[in-house]
């Protein structure tokens, strides 16, 4: 099967710039979590999508990123206007029902606000 | 919110030898889960092994095996007989009584040929 796929890899944007990452879950799997890693620092949950609605976005850090994930497949995350604090890696990961079934992660999207 | 702690940010090993990662957390809670997570470079993370904390047996998966100490709040992992496809970082991850995981920062692990 496919794994979680995420675009860009890599994306090096300006202050104040927008930037939309996305993330294509495995299919079949209704559980899709965001998650972002600051360099050198822990992994921290930002959200979590079941099927298109949004179960937990306690993680999000404010009102400038915006996670959507229409028709329950895949979700993009939008960043606007993003500031140098957002730099980090991205993860996106999903999972099938169950609570704790292991997380697919996808290889993370670096952002880089400069 | 719970915090876990890996206190070591990098560690080397020959191949084909032992090495112990450390990793702690903090929860009032009693029933919860334990994870391990690697990633390697250039690569997506992927689930090592995983602890109930329910369960007192320590959890194996062929060379990687876990030692749980639920009173010290303690959840090492050893890797056995190194490989040099062992190289990656490790993250240590807890998860309560929702979906979402609580990560450490990670431990850079290196196996030298």
């Amino acid at each position: 099967e496919a794994g979680v796929t995420q675009f860009p890899s890599h994306s090096v944007i300006e202050k104040g710039q927008t930037v939309t990452l996305r993330c294509d879950p495995i299919s079949g799997h209704d559980n899709l979590y965001w998650y972002r890693r600051v360099m050198g620092k822990e992994i921290k949950f930002l959200l979590h999508f079941v099927k298109e609605s949004k179960q937990d976005e306690s993680g999000m850090p404010n009102n400038r990123f915006l996670a959507e994930r229409t028709g329950g497949t895949y979700s993009t995350l939008k960043v606007q206007p993003a500031e140098l604090e957002d730099s980090g890696v991205y993860f996106c990961a999903s999972s099938q029902g169950q609570k704790f079934s292991p997380l697919h992660f996808g290889n993370g999207t670096r952002l880089t606000v400069t | 919110a719970q915090t876990v702690t890996q206190s070591q940010p990098e560690m080397s090993v020959q191949e084909a030898e032992t090495v112990t990662l450390s990793c702690t957390y903090d929860t009032s809670e009693n029933n919860y889960y334990l994870f391990w997570y690697k990633q390697p470079p250039s690569r997506q993370m992927i689930l090592v092994i995983r602890q109930e904390a329910y369960k007192q047996q320590n959890a194996t998966e062929n060379r990687f095996s876990v030692n749980f100490q639920k009173a010290a709040k303690s959840f090492s992992l050893k890797i056995s007989d190194s490989q040099l496809g062992d190289t990656a970082m490790y993250f240590c991850a807890f998860g309560f009584n929702d979906y979402k995981l609580s990560f450490g920062a990670g431990t850079t692990v290196t196996v030298r040929a």
